[in-house]
């Protein structure tokens, strides 16, 4: 079945530090790779995605590229706020699937001034 | 402006109660989810609905009940709550023919005592 791989928590990063979330999937096919986030008290919100190989998604300064050779979508940022502090999930679909998203386990992000 | 609804937000409960959740949107989408998150953040889906009249249990065993009468109305219920029904629940709805996004609303914190 598909399953998505997700960086253990929590990560603890000082403000302006660069920031990576690593990322693996196992699926049949080509999904559709999605990074979602989730502030503290509020429900996911899609931060960003990519819908085929070679793709990069990026939205508010983060970054993922999808990697078919190695079947990864790092979440990259290149200076953290705080503001940025939340749990961060991975997740794939692929289209047409009544179920649509798997999700990863997530990840605590706590960015200190 | 278009959205996903939950109410209430937060609910203290005794043993053996009644509830229901509710969810609502105003996108006039199709599929329907509710996801229950377990204190390690991880991610279950419970139920789903491709529409009016259509709901599927997901991966996780849930005691819970849903119905689709309406299209923007994705209630789920408990008959009888139990301390082990303690857990925040996510509803999320997708358009049919969309993109893979799906859309959260700002979950449903349960307490039963």
């Amino acid at each position: 079945g598909n399953s998505v791989t997700q960086m253990e928590g929590p990560v603890t990063l000082s403000e302006e530090a660069f920031l990576t979330i690593n990322c693996t999937y196992t699926a049949t096919g080509y999904p559709s790779l999605f990074w979602y986030v989730q502030y503290p008290g509020e429900g996911l919100q899609l931060l960003l995605k990519a819908t085929k190989a070679d793709d990069k998604g990026s939205n508010k300064g983060f970054e993922a590229t999808y990697r078919k050779e190695t079947t990864s979508f790092h979440l990259e940022k290149g200076s953290v706020q705080v503001s940025d502090s939340a749990v961060y999930f991975c997740a794939l679909s692929f289209s047409g699937s009544a179920r649509q998203l798997t999700f990863g386990s997530g990840t605590q992000l706590t960015v200190l001034p | 402006e278009a959205d996903i609804y939950q109410t209430p937000r937060y609910l203290v409960i005794g043993t053996g109660k009644k509830i229901t959740l509710e969810c609502s949107q105003t996108m006039g989408h199709d599929k329907m989810y509710w996801y229950q998150q377990d204190p390690g953040m991880e991610l279950h889906l419970i139920h789903y609905s491709y529409g009016v009249n259509s709901t599927e249990k997901g991966d996780l065993s849930s005691e819970s009940t849903v119905s689709r009468i309406r299209t923007e109305h994705f209630p789920l219920t408990l008959e009888s709550a139990r301390p082990s029904h303690t857990s925040q629940y996510l509803c999320a709805s997708k358009y049919e023919g969309g993109l893979d996004e799906q859309f959260f609303g700002p979950g449903t914190r349960l307490t039963v005592l």
